[in-house]
């Protein structure tokens, strides 16, 4: 069975630093992968996506994969209390239906 | 450029009665996919459909939900003789790509059931 993990935290951080957020999976084969964020009573929105190791970046948000160590996390700069919220990982194997972690809650405190 | 759509975003049903939920995807998307969320909890996917055709319906239970995508119109999920642990978060997602290569499912904003 497909498993993706996140740790449900929350994870608090004070205004202007970086979080970092983690997400492993379990399918050596999964080749796509998503962040989304979803904040209190609304959807789910996507805010990046991944598809080969290493880094790519899009303003303060950076996503980072090891399929090697079946990894892959968020890192957001200079954090700011409208970046709390819930962020989502999914994975997903070519045409298979992308699985989702439980999410791991965000809190930017002034 | 609208977004995926969905009604009602909130429903009141009593246990027993019938809740039908509606999504219509992005235009130029034909890929309609179904999840629900509890509180506390991720999205757990339920039906995946195309056009007019049911391609994985492995996270739906096999009594009481039904989906469908006619040709014309939104695509619906229907819950029969609705019980109080069906309350949930109903979120309809859309992709232009079913599968293949990359593609990206976007959120429509949710039905949020409630059974009385």
């Amino acid at each position: 069975q497909k498993e993706v993990e996140q740790n449900s935290g929350p994870l608090s951080v004070p205004e202007g630093a970086i979080a970092s957020l983690n997400c492993t999976y379990s399918d050596r084969g999964s080749q796509s992968f998503f962040w989304y964020r979803q904040y209190s009573g609304k959807s789910p929105e996507l805010i990046m996506s991944i598809y080969s190791n290493g880094d790519k970046e899009d303003g303060r948000f950076t996503a980072q994969l090891n399929k090697a160590s079946q990894y892959v996390s968020l890192l957001i700069r200079d954090s700011q209390p409208s970046d709390s919220a819930t962020y989502l990982c999914a994975v997903k194997e070519g045409s298979y239906i992308p699985t989702f972690g439980r999410g791991t809650s965000l809190i930017v405190h002034p | 450029n609208a977004g995926v759509m969905q009604n009602p975003r909130h429903l009141v049903r009593r246990r027993g009665q019938e809740a039908r939920l509606r999504c219509s995807p992005m235009k130029g998307h034909s890929h309609v996919y179904w999840y629900r969320q509890l509180p506390e909890e991720g999205l757990k996917f339920m039906v995946y459909l195309q056009k007019e055709n049911i391609i994985d319906e492995s996270g739906m239970p096999k009594e009481r939900f039904s989906a469908e995508f006619p040709k014309e119109g939104p695509s619906i999920l229907r819950i029969q003789q609705v019980v109080r642990g069906d309350s949930a978060a109903y979120f309809c997602a859309s992709s232009p790509d079913g599968g293949g290569g990359p593609d990206t499912q976007y959120f429509g904003p949710g039905t949020r059931l409630t059974v009385l």
